[in-house]
């Protein structure tokens, strides 16, 4: 069965670093998402992708974060400096279609720890 | 905007039958989902409902009534490996909206 994969796994980094986390949607889907859960707390969107640009972004994607599909099948979030705050598993999600958006795929998450 | 709530914890024993609510406020309704998710694990979609009723998926049921801004996750012959929290949805846009979760512990 098709499934979306992230790396790393896991992530640590120094405070002010960049870091980038890679995904591989599903290859027939055409929506992507970025989302992230603070430990012990509810998922979050972060943003949305389609047609090689940004459909929506929220208040917590700010000019810190960027996204992009460099190729067919990956789709990357570049946090330039972090942020004690950025520690989080992120997880990146697909969808087939417009009619199937509330149907999103998840992929395992990267668990980003900024020291 | 939207928001969501539910119930932070249930407990039910193995077998039995159990149901997780959550009540939500919208501006626009495009459907309210239910995804599970084991510790520390990803999310996985459960059920969906846009319209009102019942939606039945083997042991899991989801069901909506829109005029009451509520709907609930039913799930039957628990067993231990349903031990996970439970999360409705919003859609808003192209955008999920998640409650709080609710962590079902099922005990023998």
């Amino acid at each position: 069965e098709p499934e979306v994969t992230q790396t790393p796994s896991h992530q640590v980094t120094q405070m002010g670093q960049e870091v980038i986390l890679r995904c591989v949607p599903i290859s027939n889907h055409l929506y992507f998402y970025w989302y992230r859960q603070i430990l012990g707390q509810k998922v979050e969107f972060l943003v949305s992708f389609y047609n090689n640009e940004i459909s929506e972004k929220s208040e917590i994607f700010d000019d810190q974060f960027s996204v992009e599909r460099p190729d067919g099948s990956n789709f990357t979030l570049k946090i330039r400096s972090t942020k004690l705050e950025d520690s989080a598993m992120y997880f990146c999600a697909s969808s087939p279609g417009q009619g199937l958006l509330n149907e999103q795929f998840f992929g395992p998450g990267t668990r980003l720890t900024v020291l | 905007g939207q928001s969501l709530e539910q119930p932070s914890e249930v407990t039910a024993v193995e077998g039995a039958i159990v149901q997780i609510n959550c009540t939500y406020q919208t501006s626009g309704f495009y459907g309210l989902s239910w995804y599970q998710q084991h510790d520390g694990g990803a999310p996985t979609f459960l059920s969906y409902n846009a319209l009102d009723g019942l939606e039945e998926t083997g042991r899991f049921s989801s069901f909506l009534s829109r005029s009451d801004s509520y709907g609930y996750l039913l799930l039957q012959e628990l067993q231990m490996k349903d031990s996970a929290s439970y999360f409705c949805a919003l859609r808003e846009g192209g955008k999920l909206i998640f409650g709080q979760g609710t962590e079902l512990s099922v005990k023998p």
